[in-house]
Order: C-alpha cells, then structure tokens, then sequence
C-alpha cells in the first residue's frame, strides 16, 4: 500500500457526461500528480500541483482540469467524456516536485 | 531532444536466470532518476532513485546502476512473481519535467 487514496476505483459514465476523479496523497506529501494510461500504452503525465498551486502541465486536454485544495486533497475533473477517454486515471504524490512518487492504484474509467 | 529510451521492450527469462534492463536517457540537467515496477491494470511501484553517476542501490534480487548516459536494473536469479512492466523515469533539475520510457515488459517462466 503506497499510502495514496483514489476514489472511485471503478467509474462507467456515458459519452458527454462529466465525472470528477478524487485523490489523497501520502500524509505529509505537498506534490501530487495526475497520469492516465490508456489500454497498453504508456504513463501520459497529465499536471502537477505543489501545496495548491499548478506546477507542471502535461498533455492536459482543455475538457479536463484540476486542481489541489487547502488539505492537500486533489480532484480531476473530467468533462464532455468521449469514448476515447476510457483509461485508467492515476494519482501519484510526493514530498517535493524532485523526489520520488508514489502511485496510487488508479481510478478506472469507462465511457459508454 | 530530451528522451528516456528502455531495452528490451520485452524479456522472457527462466527462474533463475539473471539479467538486466537497460535504460538510456538523453536530458538536459537530470535531477534524479526512478525505476518503478507496474502489474497489469496497477499503479507503479516505486523501487529506486538514482542521484548521481555511479551510485548503486539493491533490493532483494534487484540491483539499479547509474552512469551519465543510462541506467540498469539488474535483476539476479528471477522468480516468477518478479514478472512485470518495469519502467525508467528521468526527473530534471527543474523538478518539473518528467520523461518516462516506455517499459520492459519482463517474463519469468518457472
């Protein structure tokens, strides 16, 4: 257990609809990032947040946003869902922006 | 072009054959240097960061190396659970670039 929380596990939503993915990182981790993979491929970096503030923008479509609150939790939203979205959505954090990450177990994401 | 490039994309071993991944990376100002191990349909395990050339670091069967240009995860006498997706991950000294490789998917056969 690497000490990251992502909720929902699992998420089936219909094409159009919007869903917001959740994330607590370790206790102590001021870093937290936002990967999707899609079936086979590889880790896409999505953005970064440090204590609250963006960081580092990834390849981050426009329908989807972010963003880190006051207890260090973060929320993914994801918007106007196409089929092509359907992945797994991982939540990674760490102590700074140049340490190691740990990886939650990802919140599977399925669009209809 | 900043990159991370692994080899072998995939690697089947018998039990007990030992071996090792190869990760070449071509960044401008590496800050660190991370290997995670994935299973199929999970996060990334982490298992190593490398700092600096020539530091080593171990963990039960395997073993992570850096030089200036690439880095390797040695893996001794492999057990079938050791069966996974392992991946290289360059961080810069701006703390906010990432580069990932993209995996040596690793099979161990009993």
């Amino acid at each position: 257990d690497s000490g990251v929380t992502q909720t929902p596990k699992h998420l089936i939503t219909a094409t159009g609809q919007r869903v917001t993915l959740r994330c607590s990182p370790r206790s102590g981790d001021l870093s937290v990032y936002w990967y999707q993979q899609s079936l086979d491929q590889g880790l896409q970096f999505l953005i970064q947040y440090y204590n609250g503030e963006e960081r580092a923008k990834g390849n981050i479509l426009e329908r989807f946003s972010a963003q880190q609150f006051p207890d260090l939790h973060s929320e993914l939203n994801l918007s106007s869902l196409e089929l092509g979205d359907s992945a797994l959505y991982f939540c990674a954090s760490s102590v700074a922006p140049v340490t190691e990450a740990f990886f939650g177990q990802g919140t599977r994401l399925t669009v209809v | 072009e900043d990159q991370v490039t692994q080899s072998p994309e995939a690697l089947r071993l018998q039990e007990g054959e030992s071996s090792s991944l190869n990760c070449s990376y071509t960044v401008s100002g590496l800050r660190g240097l991370f290997w995670y191990r994935q299973d199929p349909g999970k996060g990334p395990e982490f298992l190593f960061t490398l700092y600096s050339a020539g530091e080593e670091k171990e963990k039960e069967r395997l073993k992570a190396t850096l030089t200036k240009k690439e880095s390797f995860l040695h893996i001794t006498a492999p057990k079938p659970e050791d069966s996974a997706t392992y991946l290289c991950v360059a961080l810069l000294n701006t703390g906010n670039q990432f580069y990932f490789g993209t995996g040596t998917s690793l099979t161990v056969i009993p």
